[in-house]
């Protein structure tokens, strides 16, 4: 099972919601990462975790809260959004040791504030 | 300057055709080299590992140049199939993180 699920695949939502992405991997990788990927653009790094521990918050602002339950879960949630922040949210994971840098992305959420 | 560097493209080739990608990388602490590539309104997927003794994968040849910090793909006898954007990326160890090149697109024509 080489897969990296997400939810929902479409999301519209208002600059007053709370909503919650999620991403599940059975890989047994212990690094897990949000990017955000705007059209015609790289994907941009959000978060990472290891081992269920944030390492990295690429000074994302604080409307975006990433969750990590457990090691093959990770929830990206979402309060007070703004109409930029309309992207595709990228999951994705990866070993750690052997095998480092190469991430198995999710299908991601296509996100859009109104 | 942006961590990686891609050739801008569009690439517009013939089926057949053989093409090449560039591009460079500034952190010299960067470890590992990789090819995505991310098809339209899809998820971007590896397509192949880059190393200093080059490695071919099928139609696929890579090549790693640690002193030059460049890092190249050819594709040959291109296929429609091939039409995507390829991203060249870096990887930290210790900052475990991806580095993204801005992408490269190709379009093979029939």
């Amino acid at each position: 099972d080489t897969e990296v699920t997400q939810t929902p695949k479409h999301l519209v939502m208002g600059m007053t919601n709370k909503k919650s992405l999620k991403c599940e991997q059975h890989m047994g990788h212990r690094a897990m990462y949000w990017y955000k990927q705007k059209a015609k653009k790289p994907p941009e790094l959000m978060f990472v975790y290891s081992y269920e521990k944030l390492s990295i918050n690429e000074s994302v602002p604080s409307r975006f809260s990433p969750e990590c339950p457990n090691s093959s879960l990770l929830n990206l949630h979402l309060h007070a959004l703004q109409p930029e922040d309309s992207a595709l949210y990228l999951c994705a994971s990866s070993q750690e040791g052997r095998g480092q840098g190469v991430a198995f992305f999710g299908q991601g959420t296509r996100l859009t504030v109104v | 300057r942006k961590e990686v560097e891609q050739d801008p493209g569009p690439f517009n080739v013939p089926e057949g055709a053989t093409v090449a990608f560039n591009c460079t990388y500034s952190n010299s602490a960067s470890q590992s080299f990789f090819w995505y590539r991310q098809d339209c309104r899809k998820e971007p997927k590896l397509l192949m590992s880059v190393y200093s003794s080059g490695n071919e994968d099928g139609r696929f040849t890579a090549q790693l140049n640690r002193a030059s910090q460049y890092i190249s793909l050819l594709i040959r006898d291109s296929k429609l199939s091939d039409s995507a954007t390829y991203l060249c990326v870096a990887y930290s160890g210790s900052a475990r993180q991806l580095t993204f090149g801005s992408g490269t697109q190709l379009t093979v024509l029939p």
